[in-house]
């Protein structure tokens, strides 16, 4: 199975800052990694796909890069409602493997 | 908009089988192309992916778990199924089912707590 190890675990931040999220692949993905956001009582929410592709309805202020085995989620400006846990996931090969999760908070 | 609503028992016993159900709601589940899939997490873990079934009914599943689950289809109902096998305390988790025209995860449900317990 492709491992997919999320740096950092935790990440503290105010309103107003940039972060960056890493995602590495235990091998080659190519660009077949996705982003997601997890908020309690929330619907999981698809970000970002095909490494950079911001899907529909997502703010401009989330961006993807990476290809092969390193990847990066940023969030320019966060804003109140970005405090939740971000997954990556890889759809390179079977079986769909996830990240441990990042957990965003104030 | 499609939505997903899953349903089930909430408590299983160990060894017994655990089945949910998960209510498709603004798309077909015939219809496609569409994948829809199962993933579950643990408390405090990261997420797993279970499995998926096409709308032709084909599946996948995670080799980890693959002899204890079923993924189907009952058109009837525009539901999907998983069907898990001889659970253990192991099985005890949050379990969504999710749908996407690949594996890109587009749509999800709320999940759906399930707890092994004797």
């Amino acid at each position: 199975d492709i491992q997919l190890t999320q740096s950092p675990s935790f990440l503290s931040a105010s309103v107003g800052d940039r972060v960056t999220i890493t995602c590495r692949a235990s091998e080659g993905i190519s660009t077949y990694l996705a982003w997601y956001q997890q908020k309690p009582g929330r619907v999981v929410r698809l970000l970002i796909y095909g490494a950079s592709a911001l899907e529909s309805g997502v703010p401009s202020r989330f961006s993807g890069s990476g290809s092969g085995t390193e990847f990066t989620l940023t969030i320019n400006s966060l804003q109140p409602e970005d405090f939740a846990v971000y997954y990556c996931q890889q759809l390179n090969s079977y079986p769909i493997t996830f990240g441990q999760g990042t957990r965003l908070e104030i | 908009q499609v939505q997903l609503q899953e349903s089930g028992p909430g408590l299983v016993k160990p060894s017994q089988t655990l089945s949910l159900t998960c209510r498709v709601s603004g798309a077909s589940i015939s219809s496609g192309p569409y994948y829809w899939t199962w993933i579950r997490q643990p408390a405090g873990k990261k997420l797993e992916w279970i499995g998926r079934v096409y709308t032709s009914g084909a599946t996948n599943y995670n080799p980890s778990l693959k002899r204890q689950v079923t993924i189907s289809l009952d058109t009837s109902k525009n539901q999907i199924s998983l069907e898990l096998t001889a659970v253990t305390a192991a099985d005890t988790g949050l379990y969504y089912c999710a749908g996407g025209d690949s594996d890109i995860l587009r749509a999800w449900g709320r999940g759906t707590l399930v707890t092994v317990f004797s």
